[in-house]
């Protein structure tokens, strides 16, 4: 059974410094990644996704990667503000049924001070 | 286009009562599924619909049944509520797995529904 763990649970950094959440899984056969935003009382926002295929991707100040063979992925926020202050959650998607079952990690709290 | 709705976002159910949340959405969107967030447990799959008509279970399906008779709709049916079902509950919907499109894949959340049992 597919695993994920996310460290730290929480962080908290001030305004505009570079970051880094980690994400690691157990079995790597995986079909995708997707990482998630959840601002509290709300549902999940999309943030990326990276096919097995791919090794990053990249939307604005977010980067994530993944390597698939050591079981992790990294999501890098550059230039942290405010507004980043949010839960992010990780999950995998499995080989046989890709984004229709995820696991998913319990999140990082991020709090960014101003 | 309203994306993943879901009614309603706030119940209180007392032990024993039954009730369905409602999931819609208007990407036509091929998949569907429920999800329940817990303190402490993150995300846990509970059921999923790969088309209308076809539904499959997930991590945690006891206690709650579901069916797809539109691409539309996705309702999740709580039969008998108990305390245990305390939590907040998510459905998200998906394009067709494997057409290359740029939303291929990706999990659309609706807003959620807190549902309390007592």
């Amino acid at each position: 059974k597919q695993e994920v763990t996310q460290i730290p649970a929480a962080l908290s950094v001030p305004e505009g410094e570079n970051l880094v959440l980690n994400c690691s899984f157990t079995d790597s056969a995986i079909y995708n990644l997707q990482w998630f935003r959840q601002d509290p009382g709300k549902g999940l926002t999309s943030l990326l996704l990276i096919q097995s295929s791919q090794r990053e991707q990249t939307s604005g100040r977010l980067n994530a990667s993944l390597d698939k063979s050591s079981g992790r992925s990294t999501l890098y926020i550059a230039a942290s503000q405010p507004g980043d202050s949010a839960t992010y959650l990780c999950a995998v998607g499995d080989s046989g049924a890709g984004s229709y079952q995820l696991t998913f990690g319990k999140g990082t709290k991020l709090s960014v001070i101003p | 286009n309203a994306g993943v709705t879901q009614t309603p976002k706030f119940q209180v159910l007392k032990t024993g009562q039954s009730m369905t949340l409602q999931c819609a959405q208007d990407m036509n969107h091929e998949y569907m599924s429920w999800y329940r967030q817990d303190p402490g447990m993150g995300l846990r799959l509970i059921h999923y619909s790969v088309g209308a008509g076809i539904t499959d279970q997930g991590e945690v399906p006891n206690g709650y049944n579901v069916s797809r008779s539109t691409t539309e709709d996705f309702p999740l049916r709580l039969l008998s509520a108990a305390p245990s079902q305390t939590s907040v509950y998510f459905c998200a919907s998906t394009p067709r797995k494997g057409i290359p499109s740029s939303g291929a894949n990706v999990l659309t959340f609706g807003a959620g529904s807190r549902l309390t049992v007592l």
